[in-house]
């Protein structure tokens, strides 16, 4: 079955330290997404990769950081920089910037600090 | 810059009764629109999308149609059930990143 999978379901952040969520899809999508969601709340974008290697900031990337070394994965690390981390963190992939396509969203990854 | 405003919940009926969900969106371009629905502790789902004026989407008994004159994507159900309890999103996409724009969800509690 193809789809997008986000590890762990529950994280949990220590004062200080920088946690990474996984985020995986075998859908062959070009383009990926990392949204933050607050309780009430729409989603936020943070970051957002269009090609391999390649990403870029969204409206809220100030302690965040990606990666896009595959096509198939984009990792998204929470820094100490990031001062208020708890929230529920949703991955999305797109086949191409057409404008026209729809977002698959991934289980999410709810994040919590100690 | 592009936006989207969507009536604030929580959203209670019984069941059969029925819904609607106003949604409005600003955007320079002629964007896409979608209702996602999100069920605790889950992910988003796509519900259904329109990518045009006029254009009519519609799945598990929801419709919304693009309405460009009033700029709306009002998302309605005849008949509710237990099992649509869930947030509803409602968003655009529009070029050229395709990144999404989302309103702030309305929480429907459906009551047998």
């Amino acid at each position: 079955d193809g789809g997008i999978t986000q590890s762990p379901k529950y994280l949990f952040r220590k004062e200080g330290q920088n946690v990474t969520l996984s985020c995986e899809q075998n859908l062959n999508h070009d383009a990926m997404y990392w949204y933050r969601q607050d309780p009430g709340q729409g989603l936020r974008l943070i970051y957002y990769s269009q090609i391999v290697n390649d990403f870029q900031k969204g409206d809220i990337a100030e302690g965040y950081s990606v990666s896009r070394e595959k096509k198939e994965s984009f990792p998204l690390t929470v820094t100490s920089a990031q001062k208020n981390p708890t929230a529920f963190y949703l991955c999305a992939s797109t086949p191409n910037l057409s404008g026209e396509e729809t977002q698959y969203f991934g289980p999410g990854t709810r994040l919590l600090v100690l | 810059g592009d936006s989207v405003t969507q009536m604030e919940g929580p959203v209670t009926l019984s069941e059969e009764a029925f819904l609607t969900i106003n949604c409005t969106y600003t955007a320079t371009g002629y964007p896409s629109l979608f209702w996602y629905v999100q069920y605790p502790g889950e992910g988003l789902q796509l519900l259904l999308k329109a990518t045009k004026a006029d254009d009519k989407g519609s799945n598990k008994g929801f419709e919304a149609t693009y309405r460009k004159e009033t700029t709306s994507f009002h998302l309605e159900k005849g008949s509710v059930q237990v099992s649509d309890s869930a947030v509803y999103f409602c968003a655009l996409s529009d070029l050229p990143n395709n990144d999404m724009r989302f309103g702030a969800g309305t929480r429907l509690t459906v009551k047998p």
